[in-house]
């Protein structure tokens, strides 16, 4: 059982927008950052959001990341197809003193 | 380029040993953390512990504490994951990958890039 919980599935159809929560505790989100990462089946884990609501360069505005108090979550507008995979939030856990991930997202578009 | 490139998928028999490789390039090695994240078969991402490169500095998860051992070689840009005696529980995909930011520590910090990954598959 992930430190951290996500919905395993969401759903929407192209064009539209879909929220991923992320609900964690006082020692992981409630004093940390959120950080999210998606993966395409086969392939490697790549980042999407750091520090909260951060994108690195090359991932579009349509991703944005929210955080408050002890949950975050993570947005997409103008879904796409390539917008498939699987969503993960993370943050630092201070009574675990480590990363803690949630289960994952699979996200799909309809 | 950054980018990280770990060595290739192995079988291994449980109560083997095992060492696989992650080699960075692209970027200044001794800068920046390196860590292993673990993705048993059909599940999600557990963080196993991070290692700097500079003085070999390692953080383990209490969950990995023990279990595995990690280092790194400087001279040759590599960071390794290692195990004395394999497990058949053992079996997962696990990649390597660099915090982001060489300035921050480790709690504040965040995975990017990620290496390919390296499929280890335990098996009698």
């Amino acid at each position: 059982q992930s430190v951290l919980t996500q919905p395993p599935s969401a759903s929407e159809t192209p064009g539209q927008r879909v929220t991923i929560s992320c609900s964690g505790s006082s020692s992981s989100i409630g004093s940390n950052y959120v950080y999210w990462y998606h993966q395409v089946p086969g392939t490697a884990p790549k980042l999407l959001i750091y520090r909260n609501n951060q994108r690195p360069s090359g991932v579009p505005d349509r991703f944005s990341g929210s955080k408050s108090g002890t949950s975050a979550s993570l947005a997409i507008s103008g879904l796409r197809s390539e917008d498939e995979a699987v969503y993960y939030c993370a943050a630092w856990d201070d009574s675990l003193n480590g990363v803690v991930f949630g289960g994952g997202t699979k996200l799909t578009v309809l | 380029e950054v980018q990280l490139v770990q060595s290739g998928a192995e079988v291994k028999k449980p109560g083997e040993s095992l060492k696989i490789s992650c080699m960075g390039s692209g970027y200044t090695f001794t800068n920046y953390w390196i860590g292993w994240v673990r993705q048993m078969p059909g599940k999600g991402l557990e963080w196993m512990g991070v290692i700097h490169p500079v003085d070999s500095d390692t953080r383990y998860s209490p969950s990995f504490q023990g279990q595995v051992t990690i280092s790194v070689d400087k001279s040759i840009r590599t960071a390794y994951l290692q195990w004395s005696s394999l497990k058949a529980s053992d079996t997962a995909i696990y990649y390597c990958a660099r915090l982001g930011s060489s300035s921050l520590a480790v709690q504040y910090n965040w995975f990017d890039p990620w290496g390919q990954g390296t499929l280890v598959t335990v098996s009698s």
